[in-house]
């Protein structure tokens, strides 16, 4: 099992690009979220999705786009970057719930100039 | 704005020495679960408190839920160099779906 897996791991973006954060897991789990890290912020849900074809939104959804057209996928899209969301990106999953254990993927760091 | 605060925001300490990390709600907390990032790597779950009071152990670790489920701790004893890192406590306010992120504590240890 790959467990968690996070396409690209670095991307560096200009002002008023878009794109697409892949994120996949083959554990067969109901519950997906998408999270940035910024330094002495800890982590901060973005959006979140308890199975194919819902999604929700976290804490900071704004300037942000998710779909789950599927179990294992749930892509995160940039629309519009800005230099706000310089940050690293995180994609989790977990059983059927937050109550279960989250098993994080290992990271995008995004720099938008 | 960030509903789960933690302090000490850092924290170092020599080899052998005690560590402990506060995770504070300003609402009350369904479940606790704590994670460990290594530097430059991914938060891994290390355990999830649910009960109030719960206390749980992990060899050196001690893990407590308070009472009131606002607060947690996590207790390290005899910190070793494969402590380092940055240790987060993430719990669900307000039911529902939303797993919330403290702002974490960064350990270093020193030999």
């Amino acid at each position: 099992n790959a467990g968690v897996t996070q396409t690209p791991k670095f991307q560096v973006l200009k002002t008023g690009q878009s794109m697409t954060l892949q994120c996949a897991q083959d554990m067969n789990h109901e519950y997906m979220s998408w999270y940035r890290q910024d330094p002495g912020m800890g982590l901060r849900l973005i959006h979140y999705s308890v199975g194919a074809g819902i999604t929700d939104q976290g804490e900071v959804p704004n300037g942000y786009n998710v779909s789950r057209s599927t179990t294992e996928d749930f892509p995160l899209r940039l629309l519009s970057a800005a230099p706000s969301q310089t940050s690293v990106y995180f994609c989790a999953s977990g059983g059927t719930g937050p109550y279960n254990e989250q098993f994080f993927g290992p990271g995008t760091r995004l720099t938008v100039l | 704005g960030q509903q789960v605060m933690q302090i000490p925001q850092y924290q170092h300490v020599q080899e052998g020495e005690d560590f402990t990390t506060y995770c504070n709600s300003s609402t009350t907390l369904s479940n606790i679960q704590w994670y460990k990032q290594r530097p430059g790597g991914h938060p891994v779950f290390l355990i999830q408190l649910v009960k109030s009071g719960e206390v749980k152990k992990q060899k050196r670790l001690t893990f407590q839920f308070g009472e009131a489920k606002k607060n947690s701790s996590l207790h390290i004893t005899a910190t070793q160099t494969t402590d380092v890192g940055t240790y987060f406590c993430a719990g669900i306010t307000g039911g529902g779906n939303k797993l919330t992120f403290g702002t974490g504590t960064q350990l270093k240890v020193e030999l």
